[in-house]
């Protein structure tokens, strides 16, 4: 059964402080695997797509890894706009549905 | 503006009592799917349907129905609402199955007393 973590369940940052968060998936056989950002009352929104080990992908602050067994989101000096829940999500590869992990709650302060 | 449309956004009903919660898409999408969001368990999927009339079961679809009768709309219906449906629900869509970006909609909050 595909499963998806992340860790930690939330973080609290000082503006400027960088870090990173984890997602770590078991599935037999991975399509891609997706990081979301969702802010409080709205619906998730993509960010990245990762699709072999070893890419990376950019967005602003933002840098997405993926190993063979977990992707990691980095954020380079972050904003309080920053602020927001960041979810992960895989699908394998001959399925039809995302299998989503529970999310890492993050909070720049300022 | 291309987007996921679902009203209600707040619902409180008592068990037992059917309603429905609509979601539209503008974006000629022919996938669109369910999620219930609750704490801790990240987003599960309860029905998704690849194009009208063709729908199908998530990991979640006890006590859930839809119908995909018009491409841009799948509407999401309990019939007996239970306190254990209680949760934040999305609509989202995406092009084709295929597709790796899904468009959410914003989320309805429902309260089953």
């Amino acid at each position: 059964e595909d499963q998806v973590t992340q860790s930690p369940e939330a973080l609290r940052l000082q503006e400027g402080e960088s870090s990173s968060l984890n997602c770590s998936y078991t599935v037999s056989g991975l399509r891609g695997l997706f990081w979301y950002r969702q802010d409080p009352g709205k619906g998730p929104e993509f960010l990245f797509t990762l699709y072999s080990a070893g890419e990376e992908k950019e967005k602003e602050r933002l840098k997405a890894t993926l190993t063979k067994k977990e992707s990691f989101l980095h954020i380079t000096a972050p904003k309080p706009e920053d602020s927001a829940t960041y979810l992960c999500a895989v699908k394998e590869n001959y399925g039809q549905n995302f299998v989503f992990g529970p999310g890492t709650r993050l909070s720049v302060l300022p | 503006e291309a987007q996921v449309t679902q009203n209600p956004r707040y619902l409180i009903t008592v068990t037992g009592k059917k309603l429905t919660v609509t979601c539209s898409q503008n974006m000629n999408h022919e996938y669109m799917s369910w999620y219930r969001q609750d704490p801790g368990l990240g987003l599960r999927q309860i029905y998704y349907s690849m194009n009208v009339e063709v729908t199908d079961k998530g990991d979640v679809p006890e006590g859930y129905k839809v119908s995909r009768k018009e491409k841009r709309n799948f509407p999401l219906i309990l019939e007996s609402p239970s306190p254990n449906q209680t949760s934040l629900y999305f609509c989202a869509s995406s092009l084709n199955r295929g597709s790796e970006k899904l468009f959410f909609g914003s989320g309805t909050q429902l309260s089953v007393l």
